[in-house]
């Protein structure tokens, strides 16, 4: 079983869509989460990390289920710039925090 | 300019030869990790070093070998390449703040090897 299981997608969402995309992590000694963005063939970029209390930037929220071991991130009046791949991530100190990658969830948005 | 910077971006080499792969950093950050990346599943931790004098092995270290020549570079070499090291390579950095760290990926490397 991967520590960090996402649902590949590709979600396909037409502009102004709401989208969801969830997570689950294995590992229970896990302390920080993350959302990350990848765009095609490009390196991936920190989109916003997630806190027990569920946290909001801008269109996008993330939220945490310790009990659960789950991770969502919900995606409000989807733009077209926001079709990429979203990296679900875990991190548990271990000498270092760790960062454990889900496979991604793929999205796109047409107009 | 770019704050983490890889090279070549792209090459194509023969099963047997030896390649290395460069990541330079101008974050000023002191830990540095070399990933690979394959289609369908997420990105793997091969070496991390927490500085110049500090290189561990991650999670899929067989078959490679780095070297952290200063606090700005660390490189990541395949002695004999093998068609399953073909993959996308990412180098990242970080610094600790905290109890999280940040890291800050390069814009990867795609390797082919035949």
């Amino acid at each position: 079983r991967k520590e960090v299981e996402q649902d590949p997608g590709p979600f396909n969402v037409p502009e102004g869509a709401t989208v969801a995309f969830n997570c689950t992590y294995s590992n229970s000694a896990s302390q920080s989460f993350f959302w990350y963005r990848q765009d095609c063939r490009k390196e991936p970029k920190l989109l916003m990390s997630v806190y027990s209390s569920g946290n909001e930037d801008g269109r996008f929220t993330a939220q945490l289920n310790r009990a659960s071991q789950y991770i969502s991130l919900l995606i409000r009046d989807s733009k077209l710039s926001d079709s990429a791949t979203y990296l679900c991530v875990s991190s548990f100190s271990g000498g270092y925090n760790k960062l454990i990658f889900g496979a991604g969830t793929r999205l796109a948005v047409h107009p | 300019d770019a704050d983490v910077t890889q090279t070549p971006r792209n090459r194509i080499t023969k099963t047997g030869k030896r390649i290395m792969l460069e990541c330079s950093q101008t974050k000023g950050h002191d830990r540095m990790y070399w990933y690979r990346q394959d289609p369908g599943l997420g990105l793997r931790l091969i070496y991390y070093s927490f500085d110049v004098k500090d290189i561990n092995k991650g999670e899929i270290s067989d078959g490679y070998s780095v070297s952290r020549q200063a606090q700005a570079k660390f490189s990541l070499s395949l002695e004999s390449a093998i068609p399953n090291q073909t993959a996308l390579y990412f180098c990242a950095t970080s610094h600790r703040w905290g109890d999280t760290d940040t890291q800050y990926f390069g814009p990867g490397t795609r390797l082919t090897v035949l």
